[in-house]
């Protein structure tokens, strides 16, 4: 139990378009969903918190509208890259957990390449 | 905030040892203590925690240990295996809201067979 998908697992696109990462739970309902960021060879860097139905709490340095999140329902989250620069080539994680649960899920995680 | 070390940032090791990981936590409000595992590619699978009212738990081959006032957390895993390469990150959660973890920077972990 406890599956959290993520698609796509990788995407290249071109400088100034954007890209959707979607991000399912896909057994259980996710109260809250996470984003991360990680660069290679460091940790995971938390960028954004939503909740249901609320709008995403970003993490200091995060601009949310150039990380656009969509927590629309109890099993999917959005994470929208608008007008991406090479800079935001990375992998792209989501986590989910359900209310009360100290544990959070975590996803495959999505790379992604800007030329 | 919560701070959290973790050490060593690489450690390599025959198969058939033992590896120790360690991580301390600045915050003594934490009581969530997750170990994660990241194979190249992937995103992270939890594969042991432990809560702050308990100072040891095993699972097989894997044990964590938590010193709650020294303020460290160690990750033991016995009778390594070459599939346990991977890296290892430790995080911390502040008790309350959506136990948000803190990670640490992550051990790179080379069993040679």
């Amino acid at each position: 139990g406890a599956v959290v998908s993520q698609h796509p697992s990788w995407v290249i696109c071109k400088s100034g378009t954007s890209v959707k990462i979607e991000c399912r739970s896909l057994d259980f309902q996710a109260t809250t969903m996470f984003w991360y960021r990680q660069f290679p060879k460091q940790s995971l860097m938390l960028m954004a918190t939503s909740n249901e139905g609320s709008k995403a709490t970003y993490e200091q340095g995060v601009e949310k509208d150039k990380f656009l999140i969509n927590h629309a329902s109890l099993t999917l989250s959005t994470l929208t890259v608008t007008s991406a620069h090479p800079e935001d080539s990375s992998f792209y994680i989501c986590s989910a957990s359900f209310r009360g649960s100290y544990e959070q899920y975590f996803g495959p995680g999505t790379r992604l390449t800007v030329t | 905030g919560e701070n959290v070390e973790q050490h060593p940032s690489t450690l390599s090791v025959q198969e058939g040892d033992s590896a120790v990981i360690k991580c301390t936590y600045s915050d003594s409000a934490s009581n969530y203590f997750p170990w994660y595992k990241q194979e190249l590619g992937k995103g992270p699978q939890l594969i042991i925690d432990i809560r702050s009212n308990v100072g040891e738990k095993k699972d097989q081959r894997i044990a964590v240990t938590l010193n709650k006032t020294a303020k460290h957390f160690s990750l033991h895993i016995t009778e390594t295996q070459p599939e346990d390469s991977a890296v290892y990150f430790c995080a911390a959660s502040l008790s309350g809201g959506s136990y948000i973890p803190t990670f640490g920077r992550g051990t790179s972990l080379i069993v040679h067979p």
